[in-house]
């Protein structure tokens, strides 16, 4: 199935380093959406944007949605242990009626103390 | 609790072998979807219901996958004759509200690790 081109694929980074992220698509959406996934759970929301261009904080995350509706980033600043998993992006586009997302493969962040 | 839940949390199945995995979305919830999610891939629209009508079911891979949520609560996917590209954690999640709201948040289930030896 079609899924959002999210990369890196993978980050090792050592504790309090800032980290970004992005996703890119050949189709325009109109919600951009960042999920964090631990193991053996289900994805957890952080972040959703709904406007092109719009920069929405929460914590120590940021996101944007980019202005051509084709692509976003997430950056989390300040790296805690905490923030070990993976992240996944995912989109809505329009008219398509229910919620249906389509998400990324996947960035898993590895954290060095 | 207050979440999706979902069970089992692990099914082993041998090949051929029929089985049922079964979500319940949260209180009240109108909208629920089904997900698979391959191992390190990202998850994938199966099914979606809106109470107990199935209103997309563009996302199944094949006529071996069947949902139903008969009374708008509790959701039951169901594979027959298992194959092993059928291994994958499928995903339940709920919503509280139907069509495209921008509050309309999924709540996710822990998922179902489905093997098929």
């Amino acid at each position: 199935g079609q899924q959002l081109n999210q990369s890196p694929q993978s980050m090792f980074i050592q504790e309090g380093e800032d980290v970004s992220m992005n996703c890119t698509s050949s189709s325009i959406f109109n919600t951009w959406l960042w999920y964090k996934q631990d193991p053996g759970e289900g994805p957890v929301l952080l972040i959703a944007l709904y406007k092109a261009g719009e920069l929405t904080s929460n914590g120590r995350l940021t996101a944007q949605f980019g202005i051509t509706r084709k692509d976003s980033f997430l950056n989390i600043s300040a790296s805690i242990p905490s923030d070990v998993g993976i992240y996944f992006c995912a989109g809505l586009r329009p008219f398509q009626g229910a919620q249906k997302l389509v998400f990324g493969q996947g960035t898993r962040l590895t954290i060095n103390p | 609790g207050a979440g999706v839940s979902q069970s089992p949390r692990y099914k082993v199945a041998k090949r051929g072998q029929d089985v049922a995995l079964r979500c319940d979305p949260i209180s009240g919830h109108v909208s629920l979807f089904w997900y698979q999610q391959a191992l390190g891939q990202g998850p994938e629209f199966l099914t979606y219901f809106q109470n107990e009508a199935q209103l997309d079911k563009s996302g199944l891979p094949s006529d071996r996958f069947f949902a139903e949520r008969p009374e708008g609560s509790v959701s039951t996917l169901k594979i027959q004759r298992t194959q092993q590209e059928d291994s994958a954690v499928y995903l339940c999640a709920s919503s509280l509200e139907r069509g495209l709201t921008s509050s309309n948040e999924q709540f996710f289930g822990p998922g179902t690790r489905l093997t098929v030896l």
